[in-house]
């Protein structure tokens, strides 16, 4: 068990409408991460933190915001849901220069 | 090029073969790599760390090789419960948090 917990874990919305998954972690961790995985692609960092309030832009970051008002939870926004962003979202949690420990995962299909 | 390169598979191997993947990187700062596994529908777990020295988990073995950029993992014995994609995980360079997956190499053991 890491600790790491999402919700929704399955979510269908539709096209512009906003969404916010949220991830919740017991570990204390001081990074935590918003990964999305496509086919092709692989996992790609959408937003990090490392810490409270300090977060940061990934690879992908058009289209989503993240906010982290406590250390044990880190929510990703998505400002207005578009059929690109139809994904299955990963958090992770970790700690400076030490491995990464994944949630169960978020899909979400925007129709 | 992309920052990590695997052979994305799949290798179909029988029970009790070895299997050895190769995984590339393009930035020499890199200072972390992982292996992770990842199981259809689910999220990446750690696999192994990977050191300088190369390093052995039971029928698990990490190396990695500086001078070519490059890190391997080997499977001896393989199980029916080996089946999976494999992720090799980079961080983006020196003193950064940040972690660049590759797109995995699928293994699947046949009986």
């Amino acid at each position: 068990d890491a600790g790491i917990t999402q919700s929704p874990r399955h979510k269908v919305t539709e096209t512009g409408t906003p969404v916010t998954l949220r991830c919740h972690q017991t570990e204390n961790h001081r990074y935590m991460y918003w990964y999305r995985q496509d086919p092709g692609h692989g996992l790609r960092l959408i937003h990090y933190s490392y810490g409270v309030k300090d977060t940061d832009k990934g690879e992908v970051s058009d289209g989503y915001s993240v906010s982290r008002s406590k250390t044990e939870d880190f929510l990703l926004t998505l400002e207005s849901a578009t059929s690109s962003q139809t994904s299955v979202y990963f958090c992770a949690g970790g700690d400076f220069g030490n491995t990464i420990y994944f949630g169960e995962g978020s899909w979400l299909t925007v129709v | 090029r992309k920052e990590v390169e695997q052979d994305p598979g799949p290798f179909n191997v029988p029970e009790g073969a070895t299997v050895a993947f190769n995984c590339t990187y393009s930035n020499s700062a890199s200072q972390s790599f992982f292996w992770y596994r990842q199981d259809c529908r689910k999220e990446p777990k750690l696999l192994m760390s990977v050191y300088s020295s190369g390093n052995e988990d039971g029928r698990f073995t990490a190396q990695l090789n500086r001078a070519s950029q490059y890190i391997s993992l080997l499977i001896r014995d393989s199980k029916l419960s080996d089946s999976a994609t494999y992720l090799c995980v980079v961080n983006k360079g020196r003193n950064t948090d940040k972690l660049i997956f590759g797109t995995g190499t699928r293994l699947q053991v046949f009986p």
